[in-house]
């Protein structure tokens, strides 16, 4: 089993649709939680980033990290088509660790 | 104010030659990484350069695979020998100190056939 798990998609929503992108992860010491958008060509950006157990909110986006299921999530709202890229998980274990460990991303699709 | 610059973007060679892949970071950033991403995998760490300390090179594949840092700035991956299955996007990252938010330049697409 990988240490971080992310369905690869691909993944096809109309314009306006809710979007939800999950994560499961086994190792327990993970802290902090990261979202990365990926468009083509080009490299991740980070879009959202949470510390432990709890939600985040940023516009049409949540964050959302459940410590306790190693499940995170990432909503997206009333989405757009230029939101249509991959997406990528990745996790950091405490504060002395620089090391992210991704998922292999979920690729996004919304039609207009 | 530019972003993480890496030349070339695109780099075709052939099996059992070497290459070297560039990567600017952001100025004043000291802490810099490289990833590889192969097709329909994650991003997989392969080596970080912390100011004028030891790099951690605990990703590095293979002994194919060296990188250097020059001036605490600009780094250079070089692969040697290489296979097919090096055949991926090389990412490089930097960031302001090693525990804060990673940038991303665009990547070098290394075909080997």
């Amino acid at each position: 089993q990988k240490e971080v798990e992310q369905d690869p998609g691909p993944l096809s929503v109309p314009e306006g649709a809710i979007v939800s992108l999950n994560c499961t992860y086994s190792n327990s010491a993970f802290q902090y939680f990261m979202w990365y958008r990926q468009y083509s060509r080009k490299g991740p950006e980070l879009l959202m980033y949470t510390y432990s157990s709890g939600n985040k909110e940023d516009g049409r986006f949540t964050a959302q990290v459940d410590k306790s299921s190693k499940y995170i999530s990432l909503f997206i709202r009333d989405s757009q088509p230029s939101d249509s890229a991959t997406y990528l998980c990745a996790m950091r274990t405490g504060a002395g660790s620089y090391q992210l460990t991704f998922g292999k991303g979920t690729k996004l699709s919304v039609i207009p | 104010g530019a972003g993480v610059s890496q030349s070339p973007s695109n780099k075709v060679t052939e099996k059992g030659k070497d290459v070297e892949l560039r990567c600017d970071p952001i100025s004043g950033h000291t802490a810099l990484y490289w990833y590889r991403q192969s097709l329909g995998q994650g991003l997989e760490f392969l080596i970080y350069f912390q100011g004028n300390s030891a790099p951690d090179k605990s990703g590095l594949p293979s002994d194919r695979f060296s990188a250097e840092r020059t001036g605490g700035s600009v780094s250079t991956l070089t692969i040697q020998r290489t296979q097919q299955e090096d055949s991926a996007v090389y990412l490089c990252a930097s960031s302001l100190a090693r525990y804060n938010e990673q940038f991303f330049g665009p990547g070098t697409r290394l075909t080997v056939l």
